[in-house]
């Protein structure tokens, strides 16, 4: 079993839908949590950086984070064609240690 | 502020030979880290590097390496290239406090 769990997709959704993904996780040491999207051919490009449990708002994007459950979300609001792309989570255990990645989840917003 | 900087984009090499690809962090940013992302594996770390010291080393052969200079730019170097090390190198650089930051990444191709 992966230390990091995220359903590969891909999702569908209407253009200005609510984006809904999520990860689950093993290690109960990990404290940073992260979500990258992936562009084809190009770097993860980082979204949000959330530390312990609770809630992080910017802009479109919602991170939360529980980790009584070992459960991460990200809610993208008001979706665009343009967020169509591979969305990842990324944990680690402190700052400065390496991230561990989940599979990644395809998202397709249809205008 | 420039972002990671990763060259070359692309490279073709034989069986047998070796590589070197290079990384110039985020400026200021003294961590830096590399990973490997493929179709099958998704994003594994390779190693990290602060202040020139490998802190983290992830689960691969002694053929990849790495270095870090006193200017933070970092080399990884994958000597004897096998098939399966066709992949996207993805450098980030970090800080304590802002999360981990990817290049464009280096895209390999070993025939």
């Amino acid at each position: 079993q992966k230390e990091v769990e995220q359903d590969p997709g891909p999702l569908s959704v209407p253009e200005g839908a609510i984006v809904s993904l999520n990860c689950t996780y093993s290690n109960s040491a990990f404290q940073y949590f992260m979500w990258y999207r992936q562009y084809s051919r190009k770097g993860p490009e980082l979204l949000m950086y959330t530390y312990s449990s609770g809630n992080k708002e910017d802009g479109r994007f919602t991170a939360q984070v529980d980790k009584s459950s070992k459960y991460i979300s990200l809610f993208i609001r008001d979706s665009q064609p343009s967020d169509s792309a591979t969305y990842l989570c990324a944990m680690s255990g402190a700052a400065g240690n390496k991230l561990t990645f989940g599979g990644g989840t395809r998202v397709l917003v249809k205008p | 502020k420039a972002g990671v900087t990763q060259t070359p984009r692309y490279l073709i090499k034989t069986r047998g030979q070796q590589v070197t690809l290079s990384c110039s962090p985020i400026s200021g940013h003294r961590s830096v880290s590399w990973y490997q992302q493929t179709p099958g594996q998704g994003l594994q770390f390779l190693f990290e590097y602060f202040s020139e010291t490998q802190r983290n080393k992830g689960n691969f052969p002694g053929r990849f390496s790495g270095r870090q200079f006193s200017n933070s730019r970092s080399e990884m170097n994958v000597s004897t290239l096998e098939l399966g090390d066709s992949a996207l190198y993805l450098c980030a650089s970090s800080s304590a406090d802002s999360g981990y930051t990817f290049g464009s990444g280096t895209r390999l191709t070993v025939v």
